[in-house]
């Protein structure tokens, strides 16, 4: 069955301090691997795409990596903006199955000042 | 260009009554997918549409449906409501079948009571 899991659930850090996000997943044939934010009460924002293992992305502070099993989001000197619930998700298989995103329960981030 | 739009925001519904949602996808998107939130089981996949046809469907019970029109707008309908239906509905679109990138919209929040 494809499962994608994330830790931590939480993750509390001070503005400044760096760290990372883990997503891994079992899936057969990945399509693909997105990373989204989500502010309280509002839709996920697309952040990433990741196809083959070994590819990065980058975007202000945040840095995507994806390896045959697992996807990392590094958050470099956080601010108190960055604080979300971040989602990862996968899109697997082949066919029809293009439009059927499997997510995972999310890192709730807060960052103090 | 503007983003994807559903309506209405905010529901309040009476157990077995029944509701219908609606969502505008990103103009030229082809795609619409539909997605419940809940705090206990995350986002989880209801069903894809294209080009007017079902291509995938999640493991809901009949009673959620949907459609979409030759516009691309889709709408879901959710009969005989029960409580356990309360939750956030996403939809989100993306351009075609080669592109896996999905865009979400806002949500509509429904309670039911």
């Amino acid at each position: 069955e494809d499962q994608v899991t994330q830790s931590p659930e939480a993750l509390r850090l001070q503005e400044g301090e760096s760290s990372s996000l883990n997503c891994s997943y079992t899936v057969s044939g990945l399509r693909g691997l997105f990373w989204y934010r989500q502010d309280p009460g509002k839709g996920p924002e697309f952040l990433f795409t990741l196809y083959s293992a070994g590819e990065e992305k980058e975007k202000e502070r945040l840095k995507a990596t994806l390896t045959k099993k697992e996807s990392f989001l590094h958050i470099t000197a956080p601010k108190p903006e960055d604080s979300a619930t971040y989602l990862c998700a996968v899109q697997a298989g082949s066919g029809n199955q293009g439009g059927k995103l499997i997510f995972g329960q999310g890192t709730e981030l807060s960052v103090k000042p | 260009k503007a983003g994807v739009t559903q309506t209405p925001r905010y529901l309040i519904k009476t157990r077995g009554q029944q509701v219908t949602l609606s969502c505008s996808p990103i103009s030229g998107h082809r795609s619409v997918s539909w997605y419940q939130q809940t705090p206990g089981q995350g986002l989880q996949f209801l069903f894809e549409y294209f080009s007017e046809t079902q291509r995938n469907k999640g493991n809901f019970p009949g009673r959620f449906s949907g459609r979409q029109f030759s516009n691309s707008r889709s709408e879901m309908n959710v009969s005989t409501l029960e409580l356990g239906d309360s939750a956030l509905y996403l939809c989100a679109s993306r351009s075609g079948t080669a592109q896996y990138e999905q865009y979400f919209g806002p949500g509509t929040r429904l309670t039911v009571t």
